[in-house]
């Protein structure tokens, strides 16, 4: 049972590119959060989505920051027009039920963004 | 102030020693988690805890709802238990608030 992907696992971008970065969820999990990790810092909550629907995100900046978990296929976080200050690494987790912060989420391994 | 403060920032200690790490919250929560970042960057959820204490091997997680506070023990430690230590609080439906992390450094 494969655990949760993510790719790329690295990931460069000039200032002004798109940023694309996906997630697939263990298998039979329908939930999926994104979180992003600063340098230096902790990590943050961005987005919690079920299959087609966006629950909570109210961590996801206002601008230039998407996200999707289509019916088929993985979650896509998506930054438009990539400033330095995106250079992050990003990380996808799942869980079989959601809804509870008592749910234990399984991470990726993270796509580190880089923006040139 | 964080919501989510652990303690210490960073811990280097010897082969064998008994490790502590500390998180102190100051909000409502559902749950508390213990993760562990690898050098290389992943992410594996440790402990779930709501109340009172788990173990797990080596390790053995507490937690104090009254007193707001969790503890992360390594009994026998090694130096394969190097890595970043982090408490994220459960509050609401689903979202995790992180602590900054505790960096432990084992030496041989």
């Amino acid at each position: 049972n494969a655990g949760v992907m993510q790719n790329p696992r690295h990931l460069v971008r000039r200032r002004g590119q798109e940023a694309r970065l996906r997630c697939s969820p263990m298998k039979g999990h329908s939930h999926v959060y994104w979180y992003r990790q600063l340098p230096e810092e902790g990590l943050k909550f961005m987005v919690y989505l079920q299959k087609e629907n966006i629950i909570d995100e109210s961590g996801m900046p206002k601008e230039r920051f998407s996200a999707e978990f289509p019916k088929e296929g993985p979650s896509i976080l998506r930054i438009q027009q990539v400033v330095r200050g995106d250079s992050a690494a990003y990380f996808c987790a799942s869980s079989p039920r959601g809804g509870r912060a008592s749910d234990t989420q399984y991470f990726g391994p993270g796509t580190r963004l880089t923006v040139l | 102030k964080n919501e989510v403060e652990q303690s210490p920032q960073n811990l280097t200690a010897q082969e064998g020693e008994f490790i502590t790490i500390n998180c102190s919250y100051s909000v409502g929560i559902s749950a508390l988690h213990w993760l562990q970042q690898h050098p290389g960057g992943g992410i594996v959820s440790l402990f779930m805890l709501s109340s009172g204490k788990k173990k797990h091997g080596r390790l053995i997680a507490t937690i104090n709802i009254q007193e707001k506070h969790s503890s992360l023990h390594i009994t026998a430690s090694h130096p394969r238990d190097s890595a970043v230590y982090i408490c994220a609080v459960g509050q609401g439906a689903q979202k995790l608030v992180f602590g900054q992390g505790t960096r432990l450094t084992i030496n041989p």
